[in-house]
């Protein structure tokens, strides 16, 4: 069964960090892009980053650059997210995905004092 | 960045058929955009029906194809299903670099 699982979410404070991590299981990460999207309470999708195969590639949505950084880790078939500065509209769920079939349940972010 | 419009809602009826558009303030929406349609039901995370214009997955129903018309890429479910009410969300892709949501689309089935 294929299963993408994301974890790390949680309750922090304005200027805070977290570090979502994902995991996949029944399916490879290692040959395909991977992408961090999150969705804010009540409102749409918004791509957040992008990483490729071999991690030498990676961008972000301008809102995000310089804060937050995507890596990965084949060996352990895992996505990461590091989120730093947090501020309160970075609140939402966040989902893995590989570029662009399964998708995670998603884990949730509030920033909030 | 580019802004990627959709229409906020669209209802079929029963068995009907419905057009889903997506828009690109850049200018024409072109398979280099690669263009991917999402379902999400509420509660749920989303699913991928399409990628690069009009390739399925094994999970997509036959009832919906994706397609380019008029400038801008395009969902069209045929035979509308009452499980397939939900919001639909189209992605492009930006010289590779990034990539934009539209804001969605609220498909009523009714």
């Amino acid at each position: 069964e294929v299963q993408v699982v994301e974890s790390g979410g949680g309750s922090v404070q304005p200027g805070g960090s977290l570090r979502l991590s994902c995991v996949g299981s029944g399916l490879s990460f290692s040959s395909y892009w991977m992408t961090w999207v999150r969705q804010a309470p009540g409102k749409g999708l918004e791509w957040v980053a992008n990483i490729k195969q071999d991690g030498s590639e990676k961008y972000y949505v301008d809102s995000v650059k310089g804060r937050f950084t995507i890596s990965r880790d084949n060996a352990k078939n895992s996505l990461y997210l590091q989120m730093n500065s947090l501020r309160p509209e970075d609140t939402a769920v966040y989902y893995c995905a590989r570029i662009w079939d399964y998708w995670g349940q998603g884990t949730l972010v509030t920033v909030s004092s | 960045q580019a802004v990627v419009t959709q229409e906020p809602s669209l209802t079929v009826s029963p068995g009907g058929t419905v057009t889903l558009t997506c828009g690109s303030s850049t200018g024409a929406v072109t398979s280099g955009h690669y263009p991917y349609w999402f379902q999400q039901k509420p509660g749920q995370a989303p699913r991928t029906l399409i990628y690069d214009t009009s390739n399925k997955h094994s999970w997509t129903p036959a009832r919906f194809s994706g397609s380019l018309l008029g400038g801008k890429a395009a969902l069209t479910l045929s035979g509308a299903q009452p499980e397939d009410e939900a919001e639909y969300y189209c992605l492009l892709s930006y010289s590779g670099t990034y990539a934009v949501f539209g804001g969605g689309t609220k498909l009523t089935v009714l």
